[in-house]
């Protein structure tokens, strides 16, 4: 398997923008997570999905962001409009839980946001 | 709420000494216990997990202790080399959630 796959790598956007980071997570997974990473802050999870319903937006910052799951082999996170401060390193997550017992989350290489 | 605690936030050894970091959870109901290596510019990776019905597990210079009872969980890394420098995440989940609830993060550095 390719791993958690996310794209773009980089992105570098003006203030007022729309934004879209778009993952795959791994075949079979059931669970997908997106976090943020800054060095303030840390990392905070944003919301997470299980068989592509959401379970848990509390994470989300404010209205201007927004998720979705059309699929089991996708998923997006959109800011609209985007500020400076929403300017992180945006990490897609994803993972099985078999019966009772979890496995091992794994995580994709990210997405830089920068916001001017 | 669901919290995890980590200590020190900064760790410097020299290189060959041993490092600890600690975490605490509140959540008693916790019952898998990952431990995320980051290093600079990269993803988050696994390095070592634990789950609750075992109190120790190693893997040749990592090891991880669990004490249900305090509901805390320690990282010991042993012979540092220069490349254990990064941040290390602890973490904690009850299965059911299938969600991880991070520790802020301690951020590792050896001299060589």
């Amino acid at each position: 398997d390719a791993g958690v796959i996310q794209s773009p790598r980089h992105e570098v956007t003006e203030m007022g923008q729309e934004v879209t980071l778009r993952c795959k997570p791994i075949s079979g997974h059931d669970y997908l997570f997106w976090y943020r990473q800054t060095m303030m802050r840390g990392l905070e999870l944003l919301i997470y999905f299980n068989n592509n319903v959401p379970i848990d937006d509390s994470g989300m910052p404010e209205d201007r962001f927004s998720a979705k799951m059309p699929n089991a082999s996708f998923s997006t996170l959109k800011i609209q409009p985007s500020e400076p401060r929403d300017s992180a390193v945006y990490f897609c997550a994803s993972n099985k839980v078999a019966g009772r017992a979890m496995n091992t989350q794994y995580f994709g290489p990210g997405t830089r946001l920068t916001v001017l | 709420g669901e919290n995890v605690e980590q200590h020190p936030s900064t760790l410097s050894v020299q290189e060959g000494d041993s490092a600890v970091i600690k975490c605490t959870y509140s959540d008693s109901a916790s019952n898998y216990f990952p431990w995320y290596k980051q290093e600079l510019g990269k993803r988050p990776q696994l390095i070592i997990d634990i789950r609750s019905n075992v109190g120790e597990k190693k893997d040749q210079r990592i090891a991880v202790t669990l004490n249900k009872t305090a509901k805390h969980f320690s990282l010991h890394i042993t012979e540092t080399q220069p490349e254990d420098s990064a941040v290390y995440f602890c973490a904690a989940s009850t299965s059911n959630t299938g969600k991880l609830i991070f520790g802020q993060g301690t951020t590792l550095q050896v001299k060589p």
